[in-house]
């Protein structure tokens, strides 16, 4: 157990929809990553915040969105969802900020649109 | 921009025998390197990981790596397999000048009996 949670494990939804996951980060632990994991893509990063901050964007699509709130926990909300959005969604967190800290990894989200 | 490459999509291998997953990364100035192993259904967890200093980092679970910068590879390698090594193994490379970590497209390593 990495003592990262995530909400839900699975979601199953139509295209168009809006989801939200919810990641919470390990104690102690300012910087939060979201990852996208497709059979076709391969693991893809998508964001990081770093105490309440955006602090590096990676492949993103604009119908994603997330944030960081006080209690450091994280939501990654999709919207406008399309069937190429079928994948696992994980989130990390590390201590700090800075490439060489380690990630620990939550048990992902697994969102299939049908 | 920083890139990785791990050739091998599948690698099976005997339990006991020895075991090297190949990982080649690009990038301009010294990286920084990391293993990471999915098991079925869960998160990614760290191997291992190199920054600087002796080039051979050991790591958790019997791994070792070694980093090669003429070769630019951080090659993972096990003396003895265990059935329960079965896992997808993900080579990552981040720098220090920004906080993206790029991964490998991951290496599936099967284990028999």
């Amino acid at each position: 157990d990495s003592g990262v949670t995530q909400t839900p494990k699975h979601l199953i939804t139509a295209t168009g929809q809006r989801v939200t996951l919810r990641c919470s980060p390990r104690s102690g632990d300012l910087s939060v990553y979201w990852y996208q994991q497709s059979l076709d893509q391969g693991l893809q990063f998508l964001i990081q915040y770093y105490n309440g901050e955006e602090r590096a964007k990676g492949n993103i699509l604009e119908r994603f969105s997330a944030q960081q709130f006080p209690d450091l926990h994280s939501e990654l909300n999709l919207s406008s969802l399309e069937l190429g959005d079928s994948a696992l969604y994980f989130c990390a967190s590390s201590v700090g900020s800075a490439a060489h800290n380690e990630q620990f990894f939550g048990p992902g989200t697994r969102l299939t649109v049908l | 921009a920083q890139s990785v490459t791990q050739p091998d999509i599948h690698i099976t291998v005997s339990e006991g025998a020895s075991l090297e997953l190949r990982c080649n990364y690009s990038y301009g100035a010294t990286p920084y390197l990391f293993w990471y192993v999915q098991s079925p259904g869960q998160g990614l967890q760290l191997l291992l990981k190199y920054f600087s200093g002796d080039t051979l980092v050991q790591g958790i679970k019997g791994f070792e790596a070694e980093f090669k910068r003429s070769q630019s590879s951080f090659n993972l390698r096990k003396p003895s397999v265990h059935w329960s090594d079965a896992a997808e193994y993900f080579c990552a490379v981040g720098n220090g000048g920004y906080q993206k970590v790029t991964f490998g497209t991951g290496t599936k390593l099967q284990v028999i009996p």
